[in-house]
């Protein structure tokens, strides 16, 4: 079955710098990857999410790019904010199956 | 935002307790989910169901047993609740069609002393 590697774990940045968390795939036949913010007390919410038939994808200060050849795809977050720390978690799913999580990136953004 | 609720938030049960967990969701979808998170952000599949009096055991091994009787109800059962039951415990639902974009809900944290 499909597996998603998440790198990494946590990440630490200052407020206005960039933060980026990779995932990886195993299954090739994988077709759609979204991606989760969770914040403290919450579920997870769909941020942003990217078909296999598209390379990247950008909404204000977040992107997600793909490259299907290597198997992997990137959150991009451009400006960081306080409000961005929380919990992020990236997925990939093959068809009607259900998501494949990666095991989450806990990002803290320093004021 | 989803309209998807869990009930109740948060509770605090003895060891041999049989409790329920409620989710229901009024977008009209299909599928459902339950997920359990333990404290080190992971989410694990525990069961899920396609319609009604559809369900299928997840990826990881559970003693909890799930119900679809109603669309927008997908209760999750333990009959007798132990301390390794101790974690968060997550509903989330999805449309029939196209991608699989799944709307969770606010989570139940449960407590077994």
């Amino acid at each position: 079955g499909e597996n998603v590697e998440q790198h990494p774990s946590t990440l630490s940045v200052q407020e206005g710098d960039s933060a980026v968390i990779k995932c990886t795939y195993s299954d090739s036949a994988s077709n759609y990857f979204p991606w989760y913010k969770q914040e403290l007390g919450k579920g997870p919410q769909l941020i942003i999410d990217i078909r296999s038939n598209v390379g990247e994808k950008k909404d204000q200060r977040i992107a997600v790019t793909l490259n299907k050849t290597a198997k992997h795809f990137s959150l991009h977050i451009t400006e960081t904010q306080p409000e961005d720390s929380a919990v992020y978690f990236c997925a990939a799913s093959i068809g009607n199956t259900p998501l494949v999580f990666g095991k989450g990136t806990r990002l803290s953004v320093i004021a | 935002e989803a309209d998807i609720y869990q009930t109740p938030r948060y509770l605090v049960i003895g060891t041999g307790k049989k409790i329920t967990l409620e989710c229901s969701q009024t977008m009209g979808h299909d599928k459902m989910y339950w997920y359990q998170q333990d404290p080190g952000m992971e989410l694990h599949l525990i069961h899920y169901s396609y319609g009604v009096n559809s369900t299928e055991k997840g990826d990881l091994s559970s003693e909890s047993t799930v119900s679809r009787i109603r669309t927008e109800h997908f209760p999750l059962t333990l009959e007798s609740a132990r301390p390794s039951h101790t974690s968060q415990y997550l509903c989330a639902s999805s449309e029939d069609r196209g991608p699989m974009s799944q709307y969770f809900g606010p989570g139940t944290r449960l407590l077994v002393l």
